[in-house]
């Protein structure tokens, strides 16, 4: 059975850094590019970046290239999320996600709360 | 970067009846391969989303025939026969055609 566990998400303060992971089995996880989508309390879904196989290709939305950072340990079946300067804008749930035509499998979530 | 469009951004269906959705992209989303990266995801309540349909008009493992996906280049339609009770939740179409990805903003389905 494929899954997909996030984890690492809570509440931090404005300007602070949080890392997520998103820890993979059920599949071969090397095999995959693998992708991140947040969603806003109550809003739809954004798309935040993509990592391929072996991390030689990774794709960020514009507005999150300097503040995000996609990585993944295939030794470790895990993808990360590394989240710097965040702001109250980047309160959302935070979901990892396997890209294969589309993404056919999604985490649970992991909530993160911007604020003081 | 190429915006998705849906309609309605809300659909009251009585069960049994049908229901459909249409989502519209800004630009053609038909690859010099044949491909059209256009995709249909359900969000269930408090559920992560599920893909329905991928590449315009293919059923996702697992997911019933009573849903399916058609369209052109740029205006797609996600059509659901005898809508149960379960079909209840939000509607999203996106794209893989570029990056960013980009998502619609979503259409809730409803049962009278």
């Amino acid at each position: 059975e494929v899954k997909l566990v996030e984890s690492g998400g809570g509440l931090v303060q404005p300007g602070r850094s949080l890392k997520l992971s998103c820890a993979a089995s059920g599949f071969s996880f090397n095999d995959y590019w693998m992708g991140w989508v947040r969603q806003a309390p109550g809003k739809g879904l954004e798309w935040i970046g993509e990592i391929n196989q072996d991390s030689s290709t990774i794709n960020y939305t514009p507005s999150l290239k300097d503040k995000f950072t996609i990585s993944r340990d295939n030794a470790q079946n895990t993808l990360y999320l590394q989240m710097s300067k965040l702001g109250s804008e980047d309160t959302a749930i935070y979901y990892c996600a396997r890209y294969n035509s589309g993404f056919d499998y999604w985490g649970q979530g992991v909530m993160v709360t911007v604020s003081s | 970067d190429i915006v998705m469009t849906q309609a309605p951004l809300s659909v009251s269906v009585t069960p049994g009846e049908s229901a459909s959705i249409s989502c519209r992209s800004s630009k053609s989303l038909l690859h010099s391969n044949g491909i059209t990266y256009v995709y249909w995801y359900l969000q269930k309540p408090g559920k992560s989303p599920q893909l329905l349909i991928y590449r315009m008009s293919n059923l996702a493992s697992g997911v019933p025939d009573r849903f399916s996906g058609s369209g052109s280049e740029t205006d797609f339609t996600l059509k659901i026969s005898r809508v149960e009770a379960e079909d209840v939740g939000i509607y999203y179409c996106g794209q893989l055609l570029e990056n960013p990805n980009t998502f619609g903003a979503g259409t809730k389905l409803e049962l009278k």
